[in-house]
């Protein structure tokens, strides 16, 4: 069975510093992880994925995330914050294993303070 | 392009009704998929279509829920009797048909539809 946490509820950063939202994984075979971000009274928007190649992986709004196969992570980041980054992120994973599954963490809610 | 759309937006209905949810996938998406968020807990995967065909159902929860998604377009998902554990938000999403690739795929997800029932 494939999973994914998120060990912090809430991250909480001060705008114009970086930031990172954890994430790790548990799946069969090579993973597929995807990051997307839910903003009030909004939809899932997708902002980065990580397939193959580079473990480095840039995506919208500024925001990347690193692939670490060891540590089983896909943690995102961003290196400078802005108040309008304020939302609910939520990391997935999808393996060989759930043909057609999304399994999502729990969500992190990220507050960007001015 | 248009993205994920979803009707209604909320929903109130009291335990015992039905209710009905629609989901029209982008345009040219051969794939759907139904999720469900139950009150700040995981995003859980309810089913997948392919098409008018229903590929994986493994998600979902009891045969209250019937989806369907007749000519292949758009989906609806039916809870009927309504229960008090059916609240959540309920996510339609859909991607592209690269049946190769379909693991790497983005699935583009719509608003949710925030179900209450009473």
């Amino acid at each position: 069975a494939q999973s994914v946490a998120q060990p912090e509820d809430q991250v909480n950063v001060a705008e114009g510093n970086p930031l990172t939202v954890k994430c790790t994984y548990s799946v069969s075979g090579n993973p597929y992880l995807f990051w997307y971000v839910q903003y009030p009274n909004r939809g899932l928007q997708f902002l980065l994925k990580y397939i193959t190649g580079d473990n480095l992986v840039k995506g919208s709004y500024g925001f990347e995330a690193e692939f670490n196969k060891s540590q089983t992570s896909f943690h995102l980041k961003k290196p400078s914050a802005l108040v309008s980054d304020s939302a609910l992120y939520f990391c997935a994973v999808r393996g060989l294993g759930g043909y057609s599954t999304l399994t999502f963490g729990k969500g992190t809610m990220l507050l960007v303070s001015p | 392009e248009a993205g994920v759309t979803q009707f209604p937006s909320h929903s109130v209905i009291e335990k015992g009704q039905t209710v009905t949810l629609r989901c029209d996938p982008i345009s040219g998406h051969d794939n759907l998929y139904w999720y469900r968020r139950v009150m700040g807990k995981e995003i859980k995967f309810l089913l997948h279509f392919v098409k008018e065909s229903k590929q994986d159902e493994s998600g979902m929860p009891n045969n209250r829920f019937l989806a369907e998604r007749t000519g292949g377009t758009y989906s609806t998902l039916k809870v009927q009797p309504a229960e008090l554990e059916d609240s959540g938000v309920y996510f339609c999403a859909s991607s592209q048909d690269s049946a190769a690739v379909l693991y790497q795929e983005t699935q583009y997800f719509g608003p949710g539809t925030r179900l209450l029932v009473l």
